[in-house]
C-alpha cells in the first residue's frame, strides 16, 4: 500500500513569491491535514481538509491557503512568500474515525531566500 | 491559548534502561493524546495514542495518562540505540484532526 506522497522534496523560493505543494493521501484516506516544522515552533497545524471541505484551519495568516480534490489530493498554497515561511511543510492523511492515527508524508522543504 | 509542553532534551540513557518523556498540556478539554517518534530527517510516526486515565501498554512502550493532572508521558523499557530519536507528544481537543504538538524531545540511547 502507498503511502503519503508529497511533491516536491525540495524547493527554494524568493521573498514574494508564491508556492503550490502537493499531497496524495494513502489510498481510502479522506482526511489530509497539513503542518509547518520549524525547529523552534516544532509542528504547527494549518488546516484539514475532508471530503474536499476544510474541516479545521489553524492560526495561520490568509497568505496560506489550501484545497482538496474530489480524489482526496490535497494542495496547500503560500502567496508572497516571507523569509518565516522557511520550514518543512508535512502532509497527513488518516481514515476518518480515528483521530490521531496520522500518517506523514516525507514533507516538502522550502526555503525562501 | 492550548500548549503542548515537552521538555527538550536532550535525554541520555544507556542501553536497556527506561527512557521516561513528559508531556504537559494547557487545555483541560483536550481528549486525545498522542506520541510520535521522529528520527533525524526523517516525518514522524505514531507509536501510541491513549484516550482515557491510566496506562495502556504496547510491547516496550507505556503511555500513561492523569487528566486531572494534565500530563501523559511515555516510558520506553529496555531501550535500544534504534529508540534514539525524536519523541511528540500530540494532543487533540475535538474529533476533527487538528493536533497540538509539542516541540519534541529528543533521546539518544547509548550502547
Amino acid at each position: 500500500k502507498a503511502g503519503v506522497t508529497q511533491t516536491p522534496r525540495y524547493l527554494i523560493k524568493t521573498r514574494g513569491q508564491q508556492v503550490t505543494l502537493s499531497c496524495s493521501p494513502i489510498s481510502g484516506h479522506r482526511s489530509v491535514s497539513w503542518y509547518q516544522q520549524t525547529p523552534g515552533q516544532g509542528l504547527q497545524f494549518l488546516f484539514e481538509y475532508f471530503s474536499e471541505t476544510q474541516r479545521n484551519k489553524g492560526n495561520f495568516p490568509g497568505r496560506f491557503s489550501g484545497r482538496q480534490f474530489s480524489n482526496s489530493r490535497s494542495e496547500m498554497n503560500v502567496s508572497t512568500l516571507e523569509l518565516g515561511d522557511s520550514a518543512l511543510y508535512l502532509c497527513a492523511s488518516s481514515l476518518d474515525g480515528y483521530p490521531g492515527e496520522l500518517f506523514f508524508g516525507e514533507g516538502s522543504r522550502l526555503t525562501v531566500l | 491559548q492550548k500548549e503542548v509542553e515537552q521538555n527538550s532534551g536532550p535525554l541520555s540513557v544507556p542501553e536497556g534502561a527506561i527512557a521516561s518523556l513528559n508531556c504537559t498540556y494547557s487545555d483541560r478539554g483536550s481528549q486525545s493524546f498522542f506520541w510520535y517518534r521522529q528520527y533525524s530527517g526523517k516525518s514522524p510516526e505514531l507509536i501510541m495514542s491513549i484516550y482515557s486515565n491510566g496506562d495502556k501498554e504496547d510491547g516496550r512502550f507505556t503511555a500513561q495518562l492523569n487528566k486531572a493532572s494534565q500530563y501523559v508521558s511515555l516510558l520506553i523499557r529496555d531501550s535500544q540505540p534504534s529508540d534514539s530519536a525524536t519523541y511528540l507528544c500530540a494532543v487533540n481537543l475535538d474529533t476533527g484532526n487538528q493536533f497540538y504538538f509539542g516541540t519534541g524531545t529528543s533521546l539518544t540511547v547509548i550502547p
